[in-house]
C-alpha cells in the first residue's frame, strides 16, 4: 500500500529537550516535505527536499533542522524545542514533473504528529 | 500579507445543494492545488491545476490564470463532503516551495 508513516502520531516533551518526529514513503517520491497546522494560520511549509541531499527551506525553517540521506526518509529534528513549537505535523510527499524545472505533482500526506512542548 | 486567501471561510449547505469555495492568490504560480482535510485530521490532495479544468465524480476544479483565481465546485452535496477545503499554490519562481489558504470548513446537513 503506498502510504507515507510518521512517528510518532503523539509526543509531549519538555522545552529544550532534543526530538525528531521521522517521516518515510514508500513510493520512491523524489519530493518530500514538512508542514506544521496552526489554528488561524493554517498550513505552513518547513523544509522541503527536491532529493537526497538536497533540502531547502520553506515559510517558517526557524527551529527546525532535516536531512535526506535516503531518498525514502525525511526526518524533522527539533534541537531545542519550545512551546511555539507546539503544533500539528504533517510529512508529505510527491512525484515530480517537467522537464523545465521540476515541480512537485500531487502530494501524498502522512496522518500527522501533534506535538506539545511544556 | 497571505499570499492565498479563500472564500467562504465557513460553509453550510443542505444534502444535494451545489457549492462553490473560491480561492484567490497573489503571486506567480507554477501550479495550484486543491486539498481535502478529513474531520479525523488526514490530509488529501483532490486536484492539481496550472490551467483549465478538471473533473474527478462531483468535483470539479478551475483556474484563471489572468485573473489569479481558482474555484472548487461540488455537485450534489453529500454529509461525507463534510470537510475542510485548502487551497494551495507553489511559487513559479520556486516551483518547489508551497503557501497555503486557511481553508473553507464545509458542513453539509443530511
Amino acid at each position: 500500500e503506498a502510504q507515507v508513516t510518521q512517528n510518532p502520531r503523539y509526543l509531549i516533551t519538555v522545552t529544550g529537550k532534543k526530538l525528531t518526529v521521522t517521516c518515510s514513503q514508500n513510493m520512491n517520491h523524489e519530493y518530500m516535505s514538512w508542514y506544521r497546522q496552526d489554528p488561524g494560520l493554517g498550513l505552513r511549509q518547513i523544509y522541503y527536499s527536491m532529493n537526497v541531499e538536497v533540502t531547502d527551506k520553506g515559510d517558517v525553517p526557524e527551529g527546525y533542522k532535516v536531512s535526506r540521506k535516503e531518498k525514502r526518509n525525511f526526518p524533522l529534528i527539533l534541537e531545542s524545542p519550545s512551546p511555539n513549537q507546539t503544533s500539528l505535523y504533517f510529512c508529505a510527499s510527491s512525484s515530480v514533473l517537467g522537464l523545465a524545472g521540476l515541480r512537485p505533482y500531487e502530494q501524498y500526506f502522512g496522518p500527522g504528529t501533534r506535538l506539545t512542548v511544556t | 500579507k497571505n499570499e492565498v486567501e479563500q472564500s467562504p471561510q465557513n460553509l453550510t449547505a443542505q444534502e444535494g445543494e451545489f457549492i462553490t469555495i473560491n480561492c484567490s492568490y497573489s503571486v506567480g504560480i507554477s501550479a495550484l492545488h486543491w486539498l481535502q482535510q478529513h474531520p479525523g485530521g488526514g490530509i488529501v490532495s483532490l486536484f492539481m491545476l496550472s490551467s483549465g479544468k478538471k473533473k474527478h465524480g462531483r468535483l470539479i476544479a478551475t483556474i484563471n490564470i489572468q485573473e489569479k483565481h481558482s474555484s472548487l465546485h461540488i455537485t450534489a452535496s453529500h454529509p461525507r463532503d463534510s470537510a475542510v477545503y485548502i487551497c494551495a499554490v507553489s511559487l513559479r519562481n520556486t516551483g518547489n516551495q508551497f503557501y497555503f489558504g486557511t481553508g473553507t470548513s464545509l458542513t453539509v446537513i443530511p
